[in-house]
């Protein structure tokens, strides 16, 4: 099976409570940032992207809260579904210093009990 | 609309050889991208590409070579493999303005 993940934080839900995903970035010029989900053996899903000039942007059933003060992003999905079991990474970028790809957070593992 | 489509899925190599990973992209994307993925690391940016005929080195670029002749097509070489460089490998494409749109992995293991 899919070895990625071996040693994430894990979060543990029960099916239809809300699960809210944490990410904490360092640089504080960063100004763009996506939330993506990757179920094992699957390359990441894109879910919801968020720029520096919003704190809250809302999807289907999920929700992104950015805090520059803190440097915190925040994923927020309701009703959290079986389907919904993977693990989540934050990315950042800074589109206006011209940087061209992502960096990566770690990565927290999302677990949906029945 | 296939997106970012991976070749091979798979592969296992021993030390010294050489490969080379195919990316293909469908999107019409500017930026194409080359990340390793390791247990408990996140993933990581090996080199990247702005368009087509230009490269850049991202985080981990030492071991690894790419090529972007076509805008639809991003290489990554490896010229001599080592066991550190067993790991899963995700090309992705953008437009620069947005998020980058993954294909499913390679699994390379060197032994």
């Amino acid at each position: 099976g899919e070895s990625v993940g071996l040693h994430l934080p894990t979060l543990s839900v029960q099916e239809g409570d809300n699960s809210i995903i944490n990410c904490a970035y360092s640089n504080s010029a960063s100004d763009y940032f996506i939330w993506y989900k990757q179920e094992s053996g699957k390359g990441p899903q894109f879910i919801i992207d968020i720029r520096s000039n919003m704190d809250k942007r809302q999807g289907q059933r999920v929700t992104v809260l950015l805090n520059k003060t803190v440097k915190h992003l925040s994923l927020q999905i309701a009703a959290t579904q079986p389907g919904d079991s993977a693990v989540y990474f934050c990315a950042e970028n800074i589109w206006g210093a011209g940087r061209r790809a992502l960096t990566f957070g770690s990565g927290t593992r999302l677990q949906v009990q029945p | 609309n296939a997106g970012v489509t991976q070749t091979p899925k798979f592969r296992v190599l021993k030390t010294g050889q050489s490969m080379t990973l195919l990316c293909a992209q469908d999107m019409n994307h500017e930026y194409m991208y080359w990340y390793r993925q390791d247990p408990g690391m996140g993933l990581r940016l090996i080199h990247y590409s702005v368009g087509e005929g230009t490269t850049a080195k991202g985080e981990v670029p030492d071991g690894y070579n790419v090529s972007r002749l076509k805008k639809q097509n991003f290489l990554l070489g490896l010229e001599s493999a080592a066991p550190s460089q067993t790991s899963v490998y995700f090309c992705a494409s953008s437009t620069g303005q947005g998020p980058a749109f993954f294909g499913q992995g390679t699994r390379l293991t060197v032994v």
